[in-house]
């Protein structure tokens, strides 16, 4: 099982919502990540988790909440966005170094 | 800051000419260099992992080559098809972090 998967695919929330991202893989990559990617533009990472453990937090608004709760899941909680957070939220999987599996990713909307 | 260059912006070629992209990156701190191609409503998907100076790597009619002494990579297209219509990107990742900091992408259009 190569994949990654992410739940929802799509997603439309107010700026007063609590929502969740959800990201799950099975390759046993005990590296996960968070990006977002807005139009015409490269991915931009926001989290990283190493071994269940948030390594790196590209200075994300604390609107934004990771969490790992075990080797295979990861999640991003949503709360009070704004519109300009609209995007696709992609997730990614890898061994150390090595090369990253993504999901589909989450067209997210915030009105 | 760590920048990472891709160029062209954006490419447009008849279907059967052979085409080729840059990524630039920091020549220092290296670890490895990936290469991804994003179709329009898919994942992102691995080409190359390149982790050596003078790496040459091939699938099928792409291949790519790493510089690290100077900081680039290239990414040859040999008689390119429709299909190969995508966004590629490459990624660096610096050695002690499991940051992959992506380029901006060439996004390649192939005229049938």
């Amino acid at each position: 099982d190569t994949e990654v998967t992410q739940t929802p695919k799509h997603l439309v929330m107010g700026m007063t919502n609590k929502k969740s991202l959800k990201c799950e893989q099975h390759m046993g990559h005990r590296a996960m990540y968070w990006y977002k990617q807005k139009a015409k533009k490269p991915p931009e990472l926001m989290f990283v988790y190493s071994y269940e453990k948030l390594s790196i937090n590209e200075s994300v608004p604390s609107r934004f909440s990771p969490e790992c709760p075990n080797s295979s899941l990861l999640n991003l909680h949503l709360h009070a966005l704004q519109p300009e957070d609209s995007a696709l939220y992609l997730c990614a999987s890898s061994l150390v170094g090595g090369e990253a599996f993504f999901g589909q990713g989450t067209r997210l909307t915030v009105v | 800051i760590l920048n990472v260059e891709q160029s062209p912006q954006s490419l447009h070629v008849q279907e059967g000419d052979s085409t080729n992209f840059t990524c630039s990156f920091p020549s220092s701190n290296f670890y490895a260099l990936h290469w991804y191609r994003w179709e329009t409503a898919k994942s992102p998907e691995a080409l190359f992992v390149m982790t050596l100076n003078g790496d040459e790597k091939k699938k099928g009619r792409i291949s790519a080559t790493l510089n690290t002494k100077e900081g680039y990579s290239y990414l040859y297209i040999k008689g390119s098809q429709p299909e190969d219509s995508a966004t590629y990107l490459c990624a660096f990742l610096s050695s002690g972090t499991y940051k992959y900091i992506f380029g901006t992408g060439t996004r390649l259009k192939v005229l049938a």
